[in-house]
Order: structure tokens, then sequence, then C-alpha cells
């Protein structure tokens, strides 16, 4: 079964860029993960789904401020011209054949 | 627009039970996989349970293995957790979460709180 690293925390200035990690454990380098955000006193939104090759797909509605890349087992989400909002949990996902598990989260805070 | 809705949450006491509903909408029920994922008080995010489109596989985290049971009625477009033998540790709550293939998660429900307690 996969599991996901992430840093516990990040920070980054008001209309800055910040780039946050998700490693993928040995053995899993090859796996796509979604990536979700979690506003304070929210449900999490799906933000993307992103592959090995560093290509994305985002969900409805999800700024283009958001993109996603890969190098291999980490898997990045890059989030350009913060803004308030963008203060949250970011969570990353993946699954194998019968579970589904979560990195621990990393809390970005825009200063 | 997809909606996903749940209910049943509540506090019950240790070795106590409760059935979660999701009553889910705008998008065809049957052809998807489902999830149930927890977040526990200031924690993250924990999958919890995982069930096919035609509800014929089902699948649990070793944490709930034993004690929770998935279900879905795809005629009423609604995902069950029946949580039986609840200890404080499942206090959480519980978001219902629909499954795109090769994509993950896609969308999520707003959550009921569970709590376990005397």
């Amino acid at each position: 079964q996969p599991v996901l690293t992430q840093s516990s925390s990040a920070s980054a200035s008001l209309v800055s860029s910040v780039k946050l990690t998700c490693t993928l454990s040995s053995g899993h380098s090859s796996y796509i993960i979604a990536w979700h955000q979690q506003q304070p006193g929210k449900a999490p939104r799906y933000l993307m789904k992103l592959k090995s090759s560093g290509s994305y797909n985002k969900g409805s509605g999800v700024p283009d401020r958001f993109s996603g890349s890969s190098s291999g087992a980490d898997r990045y989400l890059t989030i350009s011209n913060l803004q308030s909002e963008d203060e949250a949990d970011y969570y990353c996902e993946t699954w194998d054949s019968n579970s589904r598990v979560f990195g621990g989260g990393t809390k970005l805070t825009v200063l | 627009e997809v909606q996903l809705l749940e209910s049943g949450g509540g506090l019950v006491q240790p070795e106590g039970s409760l059935r979660l509903s999701c009553a889910a909408s705008g998008f065809t029920f049957s052809s998807y996989d489902m999830s149930w994922v927890r977040q526990a008080p200031g924690k993250g995010l924990e999958w919890v349970s995982g069930i096919g489109g035609s509800g014929g596989s089902t699948y649990y985290a070793a944490s709930v293995k034993g004690r929770f049971t998935i279900s879905r009625d795809n005629s009423k477009n609604t995902l069950y957790l029946q949580m039986n033998s609840l200890r404080a540790e499942d206090t959480a709550v519980y978001y219902c979460a629909k499954v795109e293939a090769a994509v993950g998660i896609d969308y999520w429900g707003q959550g009921t709180l569970v709590t376990v307690s005397s």
C-alpha cells in the first residue's frame, strides 16, 4: 500500500507563489494522485488529478492560479498570486486496488 | 450539479451503533464508486471504507474492519455506513465522497459529526 508524505506546514506572502510537495513511498512513484483543499471549518474540495508525467486535470471552478507538476516520486501543487482565501490545509490522495490513502496534510499560511 | 448530503451523525455511547446516510444527486449514482472518509478533531483525513458502483465490492480500513459496514441502495441514490461497537477514537466528522476512476475523489459532502462518549 502506498504512503504519502507531506510537510506539516508552509507559509508564503500575499500575491507570491508557493509550491507544496507530496512524496510517494518507494515502489509507488508511478501513481496518480489527487490534491484537495480544505479551508477552515469547511469540507474538503477536489483541486486536481496529477500524473507522474506532470500532466494534470483540474476540477470545475479551480482557479488558473493552481497548477501541478511531478518529478520522480514527488508531486507538486503550485499556487501563484496567493490570495487570503488560499490559506487552508492541502491534502494529497492516492489509491490502490482496495484502499485509498491520504497524506498528513500541509497547513498553508498566507502572510 | 453534484450534491452529497450526509445525515445520521450524533452522540452515541461507547459500544453503541449508528447508521450514516448520504443522499446523492446530480450524477448517475450507480456508475460510480463511493467512499467514506473521516476527520477526527484537529486531525487529517482518514479513508474509512469504499464500495463499487454495483455494491458488489466493499473495502475497509484496518481500523474499522469487522465493526463498520458500507452499503448502497442505487434505487434510492443513497450510500450508507453502519457503525457498530463504536469507540472514542471513532469520534470524527464523516464525509461521503464520490470517486472518479483514475482521478480520485472528485466530490465531497459537507460532513456529519459523530461523537462517541459516555
